[in-house]
């Protein structure tokens, strides 16, 4: 099946500092990559949506110039998140549209981000 | 407003059989998820329903009433592995996911 590859699975950073995500469609194009962030016992919060080749679409709320995503090939999407805070400490998880149906989605493994 | 409601918690023995609700509320349909999490992990997909009725797959069902704008998750005889967070998820008509809360599920001996 589809798979979508994510890394790191955990990081902890300074505060200030930059944190870049990567997720890869390992055996599929996705055109599409969805970014969530997790809040402990809260559900997933759609953050952004990137298309291959355009600009991210950014949801209500949240900082483009904070969370810059990248997705510049049909196989690789990147988040990194900028200047880092304690309050930025979460769970990010990416997923994407798995062909051929437009409703099958693959999630990342996610990624667990600590600011010290 | 688009919303999802679901129960926050729910307990179960295992081996016994448990039915989580929800109920949406979304502009325009394309269907309904039913995902499953484990914490600190990424949720893994059970089921999707489109069509009004019962989704029957080996362990656990799933039924939408798309005119109640209801639907549920049934599993059946739990292993303790079950214990879980289960998110029930609609799709709005522009195949944007909206996310319930999900439900907390707490097996038993």
């Amino acid at each position: 099946g589809a798979v979508v590859s994510q890394h790191p699975s955990w990081v902890i950073c300074k505060s200030g500092t930059s944190v870049k995500i990567e997720c890869r469609s390992l055996d599929f194009q996705a055109t599409t990559m969805f970014w969530y962030r997790q809040f402990p016992k809260q559900s997933l919060m759609l953050m952004a949506t990137s298309n291959e080749g355009s600009k991210a679409t950014y949801e209500q709320g949240v900082e483009k110039d904070k969370f810059l995503i990248n997705h510049a090939s049909l196989t690789l999407s990147t988040l990194t998140v900028t200047s880092a805070h304690p309050e930025d400490s979460s769970f990010y998880i990416c997923s994407a549209r798995t062909p051929p149906h437009d409703y099958g989605y693959t999630f990342g493994s996610g990624t667990r981000l600590t600011v010290v | 407003g688009q919303n999802i409601d679901q129960p926050t918690e729910m307990t179960a023995t295992e081996g016994a059989i448990v039915q989580i609700n929800c109920t949406y509320q979304t502009s325009g349909f394309n269907g309904l998820f039913w995902y499953q999490q484990h914490a600190g992990e990424a949720p893994t997909f059970l089921s999707y329903n489109v069509l009004d009725g019962l989704e029957e797959k080996g362990g656990f069902s799933s039924f939408l009433s798309r005119s109640k704008g209801y639907s549920y998750l049934l599993l059946k005889e739990l292993p303790m592995k079950d214990s879980a967070s289960y998110l029930c998820v609609s799709m709005d008509s522009n195949y944007q996911l909206i996310w319930g809360a999900g439900t907390k599920l707490i097996i038993k001996p």
